[in-house]
């Protein structure tokens, strides 16, 4: 089947815009979650979601928000973009959020760079 | 707060060698801990999972296990291959029930042919 899909790939951006990326989730997965990974602080958790409810944040400001919808497709949303957001977001699905045996699958990511 | 660091940062070795990747986490509360592998600019892969009441768990050429004691966790790799370049991180889970994770900074594994 098919794996997490993440659109777009690749995107550049100019700083103070705001950006969409989304994630569709392995099919049958119910729990959506966001990284950031940068050369500077790796990889950081930024928010999940399991049936349309964020279950839990990162330590990210309030500028970096997002949602799932009903179909367990996730969309992020970076507003008022700064160059240090310029990074390689990755989506994550899995079938149930909780218990430790949940595997979570990854996508490709998409790769952001901020001008 | 759970931090977790990997030794050494970057490895080179020749084709066929056994070789060990070291994970440390500084809250031996966990509930598991997953090695993953990353090739470059993809995402993760899911390598193995070990739940804190395991010492290991074997995959293959993979081998990974865990002291929750002492905060460590080794992933050695039997028999490399230039197949087996990529990046090595372990993670653990940043609360007791969700599997969102605190990452290590990674072990960037080079295998000469």
């Amino acid at each position: 089947k098919a794996g997490v899909t993440q659109t777009p790939r690749y995107l550049i951006k100019t700083r103070g815009q705001q950006v969409t990326l989304s994630c569709s989730p392995i099919s049958g997965h119910r729990s959506v979650s966001w990284y950031q990974q940068t050369p500077g602080q790796g990889l950081q958790f930024l928010f999940e979601y399991f049936s349309e409810t964020q279950r839990n944040k990162g330590n990210f400001p309030g500028r970096f928000s997002g949602r799932q919808f009903s179909n367990s497709r996730s969309e992020m949303n970076v507003s008022t973009l700064e160059l240090g957001d310029s990074a390689l977001y990755l989506c994550a699905s899995s079938l149930l959020p909780s218990g430790g045996s949940n595997i979570q699958y990854f996508g490709a990511g998409t790769r952001l760079s901020v001008l | 707060k759970q931090e977790v660091t990997q030794i050494p940062a970057a490895l080179s070795v020749p084709e066929g060698e056994n070789l060990v990747l070291n994970c440390s986490f500084t809250d031996s509360a966990i509930y598991n801990l997953q090695w993953f592998r990353q090739d470059p600019g993809k995402g993760l892969t899911s390598l193995l999972l070990i739940q804190s009441s395991q010492r290991e768990q074997t995959s293959g050429r993979l081998n990974a296990s865990l002291d929750k004691s002492s905060g460590r966790s080794t992933l050695y790799i039997a028999a490399s291959q230039p197949g087996d370049s990529a990046t090595y991180l372990c993670a653990v889970p940043l609360t007791s029930y969700g599997q969102n994770f605190v990452f290590g900074p990674g072990t960037r594994l080079s295998v000469l042919p």
